[in-house]
């Protein structure tokens, strides 16, 4: 079976303080993850698509980089307005459009 | 402003009385789709519809039905809801191939309580 595990459920980091969030998969025939980020009465916003090993996506502060189990998004000197739920999600070759959604990590910046 | 609007917001309603939670997108997409968002679950699809008159089960699709009779426009049905239908769902719609990329446009969600 599928699984999307997310670490850690939650984090509290300081204005400025880098730090990195993980997603772990086991999916046999990936043929993509995706990060989204989800604010409180919101739906999820689409950030990154990672396709294979060794790949990395930039936006701003986050870096989102793949391997065969796990996924990273890295956080460089993370903002208030960076206080949000990361979701990751991974999509099997074999299930058309179907998406497996971790649980997320809830990220709050203080200043 | 390009966005999938969803209504009702917020509904308390009671088993078995019927509802229909509206969709709609301005983005002329072909792709859209249906998730409930429950704790410690994650995102799960109900039903997904890949253009007008298109429509299949996702992976939680009991007690649920859909149509897309215009492009626009696919509204979640709950015929006789049930307390384990109480959730936060969310609308989503893409560019064809946008459900392959994850490139997903969501709505802002619709929190349902059945009692």
């Amino acid at each position: 079976e599928d699984q999307v595990t997310q670490s850690p459920e939650a984090l509290r980091l300081q204005e400025g303080e880098s730090s990195s969030l993980n997603c772990s998969y086991t999916v046999s025939g990936l043929r993509g993850l995706f990060w989204y980020r989800q604010d409180p009465g919101k739906g999820p916003e689409f950030l990154f698509t990672l396709y294979s090993a060794g790949e990395e996506k930039e936006k701003e502060r986050l870096k989102a980089t793949l391997t065969k189990k796990e996924s990273f998004l890295h956080i460089t000197a993370p903002k208030p307005e960076d206080s949000a739920t990361y979701l990751c999600a991974v999509q099997k070759k074999s299930s058309g459009d179907k998406l497996t959604f971790g649980t997320g990590t809830r990220l709050a910046v203080r200043p | 402003e390009a966005q999938v609007t969803q209504n009702p917001r917020y509904l308390i309603t009671v088993t078995g009385k019927k509802l229909t939670v509206t969709c709609s997108q301005n983005m002329n997409h072909e792709y859209m789709s249906w998730y409930r968002q429950d704790p410690g679950l994650g995102l799960r699809q109900i039903y997904y519809s890949m253009n007008v008159e298109v429509t299949d089960k996702g992976d939680v699709p009991e007690g649920y039905k859909v149509s897309r009779k215009e492009k626009r426009n696919f509204p979640l049905i709950l015929e006789s809801p049930s307390p384990n239908q109480t959730s936060l769902y969310f609308c989503a719609s893409s560019f064809w191939g946008g459900q392959y990329t994850g490139e997903l446009f969501f709505g802002e969600g619709s929190r349902l309580t059945v009692l």
